[in-house]
Order: C-alpha cells, then sequence, then structure tokens
C-alpha cells in the first residue's frame, strides 16, 4: 500500500524567510498530493493541493511542487509570517475513487520574531 | 452548513466506561473518516465509510466500533476505556477519497477525550 514520508518533523525559519517542507511517496500510482494546515488547538484545514499533471501550483504565498519520477512533492512558503506557524501534513491518494488517502506524520513550523 | 459537527468537545472517563462520539455533517459526502491524534502527532485513521451501511477498518481499529446506518451521522464508539485511548478525536468527510475532483477532507472540531 501507500506510504507518506514527511521531513523534517520539525521546522524554525526566522519571519519573513522561506521554509519548504518534502514529502516521499511509494505508490506511483498515486495522483492526488493535498496539504493541511493545522493550528494549535484547532481541526486540520487544507490550505493546497495538486495533481499529478501538473509540477508545480501557487496560491499567493503557498506553493507545491511535484516531482513523479522522484515521487516526491514540496510546500514551499514564502515570506514567512507569524501566523504560519502550525503543523503541516502532507497526503497522497491514487485515481481510484475509493482509494484511501494517506497522510504524512506533519511537520510543526515555528515561525521566529 | 454548519460542515462536519462533533459532540462532545471534552469527556473523561474513567478506565472501563464506554462512550461514544457523535460525528454529523451536513454536505451530503459519502465517505466519512475517524482519526485519532495523540499529543504531538499525526492523524491516524481509526475507521472509514464509504457511504450509508459500509464501514472499514484503519490503521488503529482496535477498542473502537462505529456505524452508519444514515448519510450524515458516523458514531465512534468506545468500549471499555483505556488511558492508551487518551487523545483527540477528529471525524472528517469527503465527496470521495481518491480519483477525480472534491477529495478535499471537512474536518469537524474534535473531542478532547481523557480516560484515567
Amino acid at each position: 500500500g501507500e506510504n507518506v514520508e514527511q521531513h523534517p518533523s520539525t521546522l524554525s525559519v526566522q519571519e519573513g524567510d522561506s521554509a519548504v517542507i518534502k514529502c516521499t511517496y511509494s505508490d506511483s500510482a498515486s495522483n492526488y498530493f493535498p496539504w493541511y494546515k493545522q493550528e494549535l488547538g484547532k481541526r486540520p484545514q487544507l490550505i493546497i493541493d495538486i495533481r499529478s499533471n501538473v509540477g508545480e501550483k501557487k496560491d499567493q504565498r503557498i506553493a507545491v511542487t511535484l516531482n513523479k519520477t522522484a515521487k516526491h512533492f514540496s510546500l514551499h512558503i514564502t515570506e514567512t509570517q507569524p501566523e504560519d506557524s502550525a503543523v503541516y501534513f502532507c497526503a497522497a491518494t491514487g485515481k481510484n475513487r475509493d482509494d484511501k488517502i494517506i497522510f504524512g506524520k506533519g511537520t510543526r513550523l515555528h515561525i521566529l520574531p | 452548513n454548519a460542515g462536519v459537527t462533533q459532540t462532545p468537545k471534552f469527556r473523561i472517563l474513567k478506565i472501563g466506561q464506554s462512550m461514544t462520539l457523535q460525528c454529523t455533517q451536513d454536505m451530503n459526502h459519502n465517505y466519512m473518516y475517524w482519526y485519532r491524534q495523540d499529543p504531538g502527532m499525526g492523524l491516524k485513521l481509526i475507521y472509514y465509510s464509504v457511504g450509508a451501511g459500509i464501514t472499514d477498518k484503519g490503521e488503529v481499529p482496535n477498542g473502537y466500533n462505529v456505524s452508519r446506518s444514515t448519510t450524515e451521522d458516523f458514531p465512534l464508539r468506545l468500549e471499555l476505556a483505556a488511558p492508551s485511548q487518551t487523545s483527540v478525536y477528529f471525524c472528517a468527510s469527503s465527496w470521495s477519497s481518491g480519483g477525480g475532483v472534491y477529495n478535499e477532507q471537512f474536518f469537524g472540531p474534535g473531542t478532547r477525550l481523557t480516560v484515567l
């Protein structure tokens, strides 16, 4: 079955700098890769996703890149702000309707003042 | 739309007690999920359902049971509570799991359970 590895588990960056979180997946049939953000004490919420027919997607300060050959995808946050402090989860799922979504273990991002 | 709602928000159980965590969604989603999140850890799938009357085990089903008699409701039953079940429990729903579109999972606010 699918396995999703996420690195690093903890990341601290200076406010204004960029943050990058990386994930690898094992099933080459996976074709949908969402990222969820969970603020302290809150529920996870989808912030961006990418499908296997594109290599990059941007939404303001966040972007996701996908390398299907290497089976890895990354979340990039530019010009980090205090409100970016949270736990970020990557995930992967396949092309069939009933394919289960598999989450990575999460990255705790600290934005330092 | 209220989205995904969960009750209760907090609960303290004694070892050996039982309880049901309620989850309801009003988005007409077929897929519903139960996750547990231990402190500082990731999401572990307990059970999921692909539609009314159909449920299946996830990664950590032991000590839990579920039922899905309607599209809207997906209760999680804890029998004989143990300290190892102390966790935050999230219910989620989605239109589909894999495939085409509408894969986004919408999470409820969570239930914080402590077993003493």
